[in-house]
């Protein structure tokens, strides 16, 4: 059965912190995704990676970045937490335009 | 602006009757479309697909149309049960990226009533 693991189900950060929420796949797949979810919004692309230590810029990229030093895990850092950041945080990976997410990490920035 | 448009946030229906769940895309580049699932506090999970050379994709209870001169996609689900009560995401492949993005809509919340 395939499976994407995020660390956290619930994070709560202080504004400014640097924050990391990690994601492992244990699928092989060469494509992995982070999304955010926010009401009304939708998913909205912040960074993917199409292979090892590979990145590139989704749609809403600011205040984010990313690192890919394993196939099967790829990591979100946000550099300084904003309340602005609050939402639930979705990392995927994907084969042949199909995605597996993983559970969601709701983090909440104060 | 949003390139995959659901623009009903919600949608109620009576157990055992049809849902219908209605998506828009303004890329008529994009070939290939998805819907995804969404339970609360988990991640989405796939639910059925269609290739833009297909009209029409069917999987059980489930039934994706797609009509590409009106770019227009929707999911049907027949019968309702109140176990598919969850937030229903229409997506797109961007051929753009070779297939590696994938654009979502706003996603619509079907409550179905027993």
């Amino acid at each position: 059965d395939v499976k994407v693991t995020q660390s956290s189900r619930y994070l709560v950060k202080r504004t400014g912190e640097k924050v990391f929420l990690e994601c492992v796949q244990d699928m092989d797949h060469e494509n992995m995704f982070w999304y955010r979810q926010d009401p009304g919004l939708g998913l909205r692309l912040i960074y993917f990676s199409y292979d090892v230590k590979m990145k590139e810029k989704g749609d809403i990229p600011e205040g984010y970045s990313v690192s890919r030093e394993k196939k099967e895990r790829f990591s979100l850092i946000l550099e300084s937490a904003s309340t602005n950041q609050t939402s639930m945080y979705l990392c995927a990976s994907s084969l042949q335009g199909q995605a597996f997410f993983g559970q969601g990490t709701r983090l909440t920035v104060v | 602006d949003q390139q995959v448009k659901q623009n009903s946030p919600s949608l109620s229906v009576q157990e055992g009757r049809i849902s219908i769940l209605n998506c828009d895309y303004t890329n008529s580049m994009f070939d290939y479309f998805l819907w995804y699932k969404k339970y609360p506090a988990e991640g989405p999970t796939f639910l059925i697909s269609i290739s833009s050379i297909k009209d029409k994709n069917e999987d059980g209870r489930f039934t994706v149309f797609l009509n590409k001169s009106a770019k227009h996609l929707s999911l049907h689900i027949v019968p309702s049960q109140p176990g598919d009560s969850a937030v229903y995401f229409c997506a797109a492949s961007d051929p753009g990226t070779g297939g590696f993005k994938t654009i979502f809509g706003a996603g619509t919340r079907l409550f179905v009533k027993a």
